[in-house]
Protein backbone atom coordinates (compact mmCIF):
# COMPACT_ATOMS: atom_id res chain seq x y z
CA UNK A 1 0.00 0.00 0.00
CA UNK A 2 1.39 3.40 -0.89
CA UNK A 3 1.77 6.16 1.31
CA UNK A 4 -0.25 9.19 1.18
CA UNK A 5 1.62 12.12 -0.46
CA UNK A 6 1.81 15.06 1.36
CA UNK A 7 4.15 17.97 1.38
CA UNK A 8 7.64 17.53 2.97
CA UNK A 9 7.64 21.22 4.62
CA UNK A 10 5.05 24.47 4.74
CA UNK A 11 6.20 27.58 6.89
CA UNK A 12 4.45 30.50 8.14
CA UNK A 13 4.80 33.50 10.16
CA UNK A 14 2.80 33.73 13.53
CA UNK A 15 -1.10 35.13 13.18
CA UNK A 16 -0.76 33.65 9.79
CA UNK A 17 -3.00 30.51 8.49
CA UNK A 18 -1.37 27.40 6.58
CA UNK A 19 -2.96 24.45 4.95
CA UNK A 20 -0.97 21.17 4.58
CA UNK A 21 -2.47 18.71 2.15
CA UNK A 22 -3.05 14.83 2.40
CA UNK A 23 -3.12 13.40 -1.52
CA UNK A 24 -4.19 9.43 -1.38
CA UNK A 25 -6.95 7.48 -4.09
CA UNK A 26 -11.12 7.07 -3.75
CA UNK A 27 -9.07 3.29 -2.19
CA UNK A 28 -8.49 5.32 0.92
CA UNK A 29 -9.00 9.12 1.14
CA UNK A 30 -11.15 9.87 -1.68
CA UNK A 31 -13.76 6.56 -0.57
CA UNK A 32 -13.96 7.34 3.30
CA UNK A 33 -14.40 9.98 5.91
CA UNK A 34 -11.92 8.24 8.01
CA UNK A 35 -9.07 10.55 7.52
CA UNK A 36 -6.89 11.79 10.94
CA UNK A 37 -4.42 13.93 11.43
CA UNK A 38 -1.38 14.32 14.03
CA UNK A 39 0.93 16.57 15.66
CA UNK A 40 4.34 15.31 16.28
CA UNK A 41 7.16 17.02 18.30
CA UNK A 42 11.18 15.65 18.28
CA UNK A 43 11.53 12.79 20.48
CA UNK A 44 7.68 11.86 21.50
CA UNK A 45 4.74 10.35 20.18
CA UNK A 46 1.88 12.00 17.79
CA UNK A 47 -0.92 13.25 19.40
CA UNK A 48 -4.72 12.99 17.58
CA UNK A 49 -5.53 16.58 16.42
CA UNK A 50 -8.13 15.90 13.66
CA UNK A 51 -10.23 12.58 13.30
CA UNK A 52 -13.12 11.46 10.82
CA UNK A 53 -11.94 14.29 8.15
CA UNK A 54 -12.87 17.42 10.25
CA UNK A 55 -13.49 16.56 13.83
CA UNK A 56 -11.20 17.81 16.92
CA UNK A 57 -10.60 15.68 20.10
CA UNK A 58 -11.57 17.33 23.42
CA UNK A 59 -8.45 19.41 24.17
CA UNK A 60 -7.27 20.07 20.92
CA UNK A 61 -7.77 24.07 19.94
CA UNK A 62 -10.34 25.17 17.60
CA UNK A 63 -7.62 26.95 15.40
CA UNK A 64 -6.99 22.91 14.02
CA UNK A 65 -9.39 22.12 11.41
CA UNK A 66 -9.70 19.69 8.57
CA UNK A 67 -11.83 18.95 5.80
CA UNK A 68 -11.86 16.92 2.24
CA UNK A 69 -12.21 17.49 -1.02
CA UNK A 70 -11.97 14.43 -3.57
CA UNK A 71 -9.02 12.56 -3.02
CA UNK A 72 -7.29 15.00 -0.87
CA UNK A 73 -7.58 15.90 2.58
CA UNK A 74 -6.53 19.16 3.98
CA UNK A 75 -5.46 20.38 7.37
CA UNK A 76 -5.56 23.69 8.29
CA UNK A 77 -4.10 25.57 11.16
CA UNK A 78 -5.29 29.31 11.63
CA UNK A 79 -3.83 32.14 14.06
CA UNK A 80 0.11 30.49 13.82
CA UNK A 81 2.15 29.98 17.01
CA UNK A 82 5.30 29.16 18.07
CA UNK A 83 3.96 26.11 19.36
CA UNK A 84 2.43 24.46 16.15
CA UNK A 85 6.06 24.20 14.90
CA UNK A 86 6.29 20.19 14.50
CA UNK A 87 5.71 17.40 12.15
CA UNK A 88 2.07 16.52 11.08
CA UNK A 89 0.89 13.36 10.15
CA UNK A 90 -1.84 12.52 7.75
CA UNK A 91 -3.66 8.90 7.73
CA UNK A 92 -6.24 7.67 6.64
CA UNK A 93 -8.53 3.89 6.29
CA UNK A 94 -8.91 1.99 3.09
CA UNK A 95 -10.68 -0.31 0.80
CA UNK A 96 -8.42 -3.21 2.79
CA UNK A 97 -10.01 -2.52 5.94
CA UNK A 98 -6.32 -0.57 6.81
CA UNK A 99 -4.65 2.21 7.18
CA UNK A 100 -1.71 4.43 5.64
CA UNK A 101 0.02 7.17 6.78
CA UNK A 102 1.41 10.11 4.78
CA UNK A 103 5.11 11.17 4.63
CA UNK A 104 4.69 13.55 6.99
CA UNK A 105 5.02 17.78 7.06
CA UNK A 106 7.46 19.87 8.65
CA UNK A 107 5.85 23.06 9.91
CA UNK A 108 8.35 25.83 10.30
CA UNK A 109 6.64 28.98 12.15
CA UNK A 110 9.00 31.64 10.59
CA UNK B 1 -6.84 7.63 32.92
CA UNK B 2 -5.69 4.84 30.06
CA UNK B 3 -2.06 4.74 29.28
CA UNK B 4 -0.04 2.06 27.26
CA UNK B 5 3.22 1.41 27.59
CA UNK B 6 5.98 -0.54 25.69
CA UNK B 7 8.41 -3.33 26.74
CA UNK B 8 10.48 -5.54 25.09
CA UNK B 9 14.42 -5.82 23.93
CA UNK B 10 16.05 -2.60 22.59
CA UNK B 11 18.48 -4.38 20.32
CA UNK B 12 17.49 -7.85 17.87
CA UNK B 13 20.25 -9.85 15.55
CA UNK B 14 19.46 -9.66 11.88
CA UNK B 15 17.44 -12.74 11.34
CA UNK B 16 15.87 -13.13 14.38
CA UNK B 17 12.58 -12.10 15.85
CA UNK B 18 11.47 -8.88 17.15
CA UNK B 19 8.84 -9.35 19.92
CA UNK B 20 7.30 -6.23 21.71
CA UNK B 21 4.60 -5.83 24.05
CA UNK B 22 2.06 -3.27 24.90
CA UNK B 23 0.95 -3.17 28.20
CA UNK B 24 -2.16 -1.60 29.31
CA UNK B 25 -2.96 0.13 32.27
CA UNK B 26 -5.83 2.56 33.76
CA UNK B 27 -8.57 0.42 32.12
CA UNK B 28 -9.19 -3.03 31.05
CA UNK B 29 -8.65 -4.05 27.45
CA UNK B 30 -11.53 -6.44 27.55
CA UNK B 31 -14.16 -4.30 29.04
CA UNK B 32 -15.09 -2.20 25.47
CA UNK B 33 -15.05 -3.20 22.03
CA UNK B 34 -12.05 -1.31 21.01
CA UNK B 35 -9.09 -2.31 18.62
CA UNK B 36 -5.48 -1.84 19.14
CA UNK B 37 -2.44 -1.66 17.10
CA UNK B 38 1.23 -1.02 16.43
CA UNK B 39 2.98 1.47 14.38
CA UNK B 40 6.28 2.07 13.87
CA UNK B 41 8.86 5.03 12.74
CA UNK B 42 12.28 4.76 11.12
CA UNK B 43 14.81 7.20 12.65
CA UNK B 44 14.07 10.36 10.88
CA UNK B 45 11.40 8.70 8.88
CA UNK B 46 7.70 9.22 8.92
CA UNK B 47 5.03 6.44 10.67
CA UNK B 48 4.11 3.52 9.10
CA UNK B 49 0.91 1.20 10.37
CA UNK B 50 1.94 -2.23 11.26
CA UNK B 51 -1.14 -4.09 12.26
CA UNK B 52 -3.70 -3.99 14.08
CA UNK B 53 -6.28 -6.40 16.33
CA UNK B 54 -9.84 -6.40 17.65
CA UNK B 55 -10.26 -7.19 21.49
CA UNK B 56 -11.34 -10.30 20.78
CA UNK B 57 -9.02 -11.48 18.37
CA UNK B 58 -9.48 -10.22 14.74
CA UNK B 59 -6.13 -9.07 13.05
CA UNK B 60 -5.57 -6.41 10.00
CA UNK B 61 -1.98 -6.36 8.71
CA UNK B 62 -0.07 -4.21 6.51
CA UNK B 63 0.35 -6.44 3.55
CA UNK B 64 3.90 -5.17 3.05
CA UNK B 65 5.06 -6.95 6.53
CA UNK B 66 2.20 -9.25 6.68
CA UNK B 67 4.19 -12.20 5.67
CA UNK B 68 6.43 -11.59 9.02
CA UNK B 69 3.75 -10.28 11.43
CA UNK B 70 1.76 -10.88 14.32
CA UNK B 71 -0.20 -9.55 16.52
CA UNK B 72 -1.57 -11.10 19.57
CA UNK B 73 -3.75 -10.06 23.09
CA UNK B 74 -3.81 -11.36 26.25
CA UNK B 75 -7.18 -9.60 28.05
CA UNK B 76 -5.89 -12.02 30.62
CA UNK B 77 -2.69 -9.42 31.80
CA UNK B 78 -4.28 -7.01 29.84
CA UNK B 79 -1.65 -6.51 26.99
CA UNK B 80 -1.12 -7.21 23.22
CA UNK B 81 2.03 -8.12 21.01
CA UNK B 82 3.53 -7.64 18.09
CA UNK B 83 6.22 -10.40 16.80
CA UNK B 84 7.85 -9.38 13.43
CA UNK B 85 10.50 -12.56 12.15
CA UNK B 86 13.54 -11.87 9.55
CA UNK B 87 14.47 -8.91 10.95
CA UNK B 88 17.04 -6.51 8.90
CA UNK B 89 18.11 -3.28 9.16
CA UNK B 90 15.44 -1.66 7.70
CA UNK B 91 13.25 -2.79 10.27
CA UNK B 92 15.12 -0.64 12.96
CA UNK B 93 12.49 1.83 14.47
CA UNK B 94 10.87 3.69 17.38
CA UNK B 95 7.67 1.29 17.61
CA UNK B 96 4.50 2.25 19.23
CA UNK B 97 1.56 1.04 20.19
CA UNK B 98 -1.86 3.16 20.31
CA UNK B 99 -5.70 2.74 20.80
CA UNK B 100 -7.75 3.17 17.69
CA UNK B 101 -10.40 5.63 18.66
CA UNK B 102 -13.08 3.51 16.58
CA UNK B 103 -15.30 0.56 17.55
CA UNK B 104 -15.99 -0.64 14.14
CA UNK B 105 -12.40 -1.12 12.78
CA UNK B 106 -8.74 0.60 12.24
CA UNK B 107 -10.14 4.45 12.82
CA UNK B 108 -7.80 7.06 14.40
CA UNK B 109 -5.16 6.55 17.16
CA UNK B 110 -6.37 8.32 19.79
CA UNK B 111 -3.85 7.18 22.61
CA UNK B 112 -0.20 6.36 21.99
CA UNK B 113 2.46 4.57 24.19
CA UNK B 114 5.75 6.76 24.69
CA UNK B 115 7.30 4.70 22.08
CA UNK B 116 10.00 2.61 22.24
CA UNK B 117 13.79 1.94 20.21
CA UNK B 118 14.80 -1.20 18.32
CA UNK B 119 18.02 -1.45 16.62
CA UNK B 120 18.67 -4.72 14.62
CA UNK B 121 22.67 -5.72 14.67
CA UNK B 122 24.80 -7.90 14.85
Amino acid sequence: QSALTQPASVSGSPGQSITISCTGTSNDVGGFNYVSWYQQYPGKAPKLMIYDVSNRPSGVSNRFSGSKSGNTASLTISGLQAEDEADYFCSSYTIRSTRVFGGGTKLTVL
Amino acid sequence: QLQLQESGPGLVKPSETLSLTCSVSGGSISSSPYYWGWIRQPPGKGLEWIGTIYYVGGTYYNSSLKSRVTISIDTSKNQFSVKLSSVTAADTAVYYCARHKTHWGPGAFDIWGQGTMVTVSS
